[in-house]
C-alpha cells in the first residue's frame, strides 16, 4: 500500500527554522518527483517545491527561494523540506505529495499533512 | 503565475444530483488541468488529470471536460460520500490552485 507520512510540524518563532520529513513506501521512491505543497488558513493550496527523483533538479516558488530547501535521500525513502528564515506568512499545514504518471507537476498521492505554526 | 478561479465557492446540492463545478484559468493552460478532493483533516485525493483522465480508482460517476481556459468537472449523480471540498489545479506552468468549491449538503 502506497503511503505518505509527513512529521516535523510545530510551533516556531518568526526567524526560526524547521525540518519537515516525508516518509514514503509501497512504490519505487527514487522514480518518482516529489513534491511540497502547503495551506495557511483560509487561503488556497500553494505549490512551495518540486524536487526530481534523482534530486538533481529542485523548484521552488519565489517567496521561498532563499529559505526553503528540498532535498531527498533515496536509501531511506524520505523527502525533506527545510524552512529558515520562517516568517507568519509560512503558517501553513504542509502536504507532500507524489508526482503523478510521467508527470512532476500533478499529484497522484499526497501524505496527510503537518501543521506550521509561526509565532511569537 | 496562472490563475485559476473556481466557482462557485458553496454548492448545495442533494444526493443524487447532478452537479458542476467550473474553473477557469487566466491563460491558456491546454489540458494540463488536474481535480482533487479533499475532506476536513484529510489530504487532498487526485480524481481528474489531463483535463479529462479518470484516476485508477475514482468512481465513474465523477468526469472532467474542458481545454485552454475553461474546464468542468461533473459528478453525475451525488453520493453521500462527495460532500467534500474540490480543487483544480494548472501545471502548464508551475503548478497554481483555485480557490475551492465546497459542495454542501442541501
Amino acid at each position: 500500500e502506497l503511503q505518505l507520512l509527513v512529521s516535523g510540524g510545530t510551533l516556531v518563532q518568526p526567524g526560526g527554522s524547521l525540518r519537515l520529513s516525508c516518509a514514503a513506501s509501497g512504490f519505487p521512491f527514487s522514480n518518482s518527483a516529489m513534491t511540497w505543497v502547503r495551506r495557511a488558513p483560509g487561503k488556497a493550496l500553494e505549490w512551495v517545491s518540486t524536487i526530481s527523483g534523482s534530486g538533481d533538479n529542485t523548484y521552488y516558488t519565489d517567496s521561498v527561494k532563499g529559505r526553503f530547501t528540498i532535498s531527498r535521500d533515496n536509501s531511506k525513502n524520505t523527502l525533506y523540506l527545510q524552512l529558515n528564515s520562517l516568517r507568519a506568512e509560512d503558517a501553513a499545514i504542509y502536504y507532500c505529495g507524489k508526482g503523478g504518471s510521467g508527470s512532476y507537476w500533478y499529484f497522484d498521492y499526497w501524505g496527510q499533512g503537518t501543521l506550521v505554526t509561526v509565532s511569537s | 503565475d496562472v490563475q485559476m478561479t473556481q466557482s462557485p465557492s458553496t454548492l448545495s446540492a442533494s444526493v443524487g444530483d447532478r452537479v458542476t463545478i467550473t474553473c477557469r484559468a487566466s491563460e491558456s493552460i491546454s489540458r494540463w488541468l488536474a481535480w482533487y478532493q479533499q475532506k476536513p483533516g484529510k489530504a487532498p485525493n487526485l480524481l481528474i488529470y489531463k483535463a479529462s483522465n479518470l484516476e485508477s480508482g475514482v468512481p465513474s460517476r465523477f468526469s472532467g471536460s474542458g481545454s485552454e481556459t475553461e474546464f468542468t468537472l461533473t459528478i453525475s449523480s451525488l453520493q453521500p460520500d462527495d460532500f467534500a471540498t474540490y480543487y483544480c489545479q494548472q501545471y502548464n506552468t508551475y503548478p497554481t490552485f483555485g480557490q475551492g468549491t465546497k459542495l454542501e449538503i442541501k
